[in-house]
């Protein structure tokens, strides 16, 4: 069983600039969170989405932002980047009942 | 506020050796708790998961404990391995609204 996937794996943006990051779930997962780490704030809850809506959301601007497609895929948004966004996104994936969570391997984003 | 703390930040102790890391938490009510093992540069990786009614769980050379009484957990290493070193995260779920707590982590590093 494939597991959970991210693209790009790595990215360098200057600031200002917009990036988009996708996330492949676990074939069956409907649930797909992402997180924001960083060597001084560790994991970070970022939103959560379920069948296409978003179902928590995290502390963070409304730079970020996200989308789930029907085949349970996800992506998320940063606009106007700044250089603190620079962390490793991981997005992970889990049943409906939420129990356990797989990470994908994240991808890390450098902002200049 | 929910919180969970880990100790020790880091550590270090050689090859063969065992050590134990601490997990206090305050998320009430209490649904589960998790134990990932983290390598440099990738998503965790779930090594245990307790509830409310488990208070070992063994995943090979890890074993995590519960005192859900005193809101506590410790995950214990056994004759460590070079590849044990890692940041060890852990995360609590509450179980009203089923959002994550993350640790800060506890890294470790293990010598020859």
């Amino acid at each position: 069983k494939a597991g959970v996937t991210q693209t790009p794996r790595y990215l360098i943006k200057t600031r200002g600039q917009q990036v988009t990051l996708s996330c492949s779930p676990i074939s069956g997962h409907r649930s797909v969170s992402w997180y924001q780490q960083t060597p001084g704030q560790g994991l970070q809850f970022l939103f959560e989405y379920f069948s296409e809506t978003q179902r928590n959301k995290g502390n963070f601007p409304g730079r970020f932002s996200g989308r789930q497609f029907s085949n349970s895929r996800s992506e998320m948004n940063v606009s106007t980047l700044e250089l603190g966004d620079s962390a490793l996104y991981l997005c992970a994936s889990s049943f409906p009942n939420r129990d356990e969570q797989f990470f994908g391997p994240g991808t890390r984003l450098t902002v200049l | 506020k929910n919180q969970v703390e880990q100790s020790p930040q880091s550590l270090i102790i050689l090859e063969g050796k065992n050590c134990t890391l601490q997990c206090n938490y305050t998320v009430s009510p209490f649904s589960n708790l998790r134990w990932y093992k983290q390598d440099t540069g990738r998503g965790p990786v779930s090594l245990t998961i307790m509830t409310f009614s488990e208070n070992t769980k063994s995943n090979g050379r890890y074993t995590a404990t519960l005192d859900a009484d005193t809101k506590q957990s410790s995950l214990h290493i056994t004759a460590s391995q070079l590849s044990d070193s890692a940041s060890y995260i852990c995360v609590v779920s509450g179980s009203n609204d089923y959002k994550l707590s993350f640790g800060a982590g506890t890294t470790v590093t293990v010598r020859a």
